[in-house]
């Protein structure tokens, strides 16, 4: 099945510092990826759907100016979460659409376990 | 905004007991999805329902997408220790929607 992977898989940082998460899609195209974030015991809440060459599209309540979200390839998202905070600290999930094939089916990363300090 | 619920919200169960699992929606949903979560991870999709009243097999695992489109079950049979995750149901509107996930189902099996 198709592949997504994320860097790095865990990150600890100081408060105040920037953290830039990669997203791929190894062996197909995605047009569409999906940032979600999920705290621990909770469900995955969707941060923002980034189109490739375009702006993302960010949920109700979610920063976009603290989470920018570059989707330059068809094959990588990234997710810098700028000036962190401790309540920042979250497990980060990316998930990729194929531009062909079955719309429906998202292939989810492993997720980016961030720490801040 | 859109809602998804989930029951139970946790399971203890024997090795080898079948499980039962449901999610609804306080509105109608076009795709029904179930997703595996192991600690640390990504979840995992198991199971994909496109038309009302579905029923699709995984293996072990069947799920049903509901007449009225507000609600699917997951059943799992001959529960295995393997089977220890966070299950969690997700809906879309139309194929090229967001995915809104359910708060999950927590199954813990006693060997």
């Amino acid at each position: 099945g198709a592949v997504v992977s994320q860097h790095p898989s865990r990150v600890i940082c100081k408060s105040g510092t920037s953290v830039k998460i990669e997203c791929r899609s190894l062996d197909f195209q995605a047009t569409t990826m999906f940032w979600y974030r999920q705290f621990p015991k909770q469900s995955l809440m969707l941060m923002a759907t980034s189109n490739e060459g375009s702006k993302a599209t960010y949920e109700q309540g979610v920063e976009k100016d603290k989470f920018l979200i570059n989707h330059a390839s068809l094959t990588l998202s990234t997710l810098t979460v700028t000036s962190a905070h401790p309540e920042d600290s979250s497990f980060y999930i990316c998930s990729a659409r194929p531009g062909t094939g079955n719309q429906e089916t998202q292939y989810f990363g492993p997720g980016t376990r961030l720490l801040v300090l | 905004g859109q809602q998804l619920n989930q029951s139970p919200q946790s399971m203890f169960i024997q090795e080898g007991e079948d499980v039962s699992m449901n999610c609804t929606s306080s509105s109608i949903f076009n795709t029904w999805l179930w997703y595996k979560q192991e600690p640390g991870e990504g979840p995992v999709l198991l199971i994909a329902l496109y038309k009302a009243g579905e029923l699709t097999s995984n293996g072990r695992l069947t799920a049903q997408f509901g007449i009225t489109r507000k609600d699917s079950f997951l059943n799992i049979s001959a529960s295995i220790p393997s089977d220890v995750g966070i299950y969690f149901c997700a809906g879309q509107r139309t194929s090229y929607d967001k995915v809104i996930f359910g708060p999950g189902t927590s199954l813990s099996v006693i060997p």
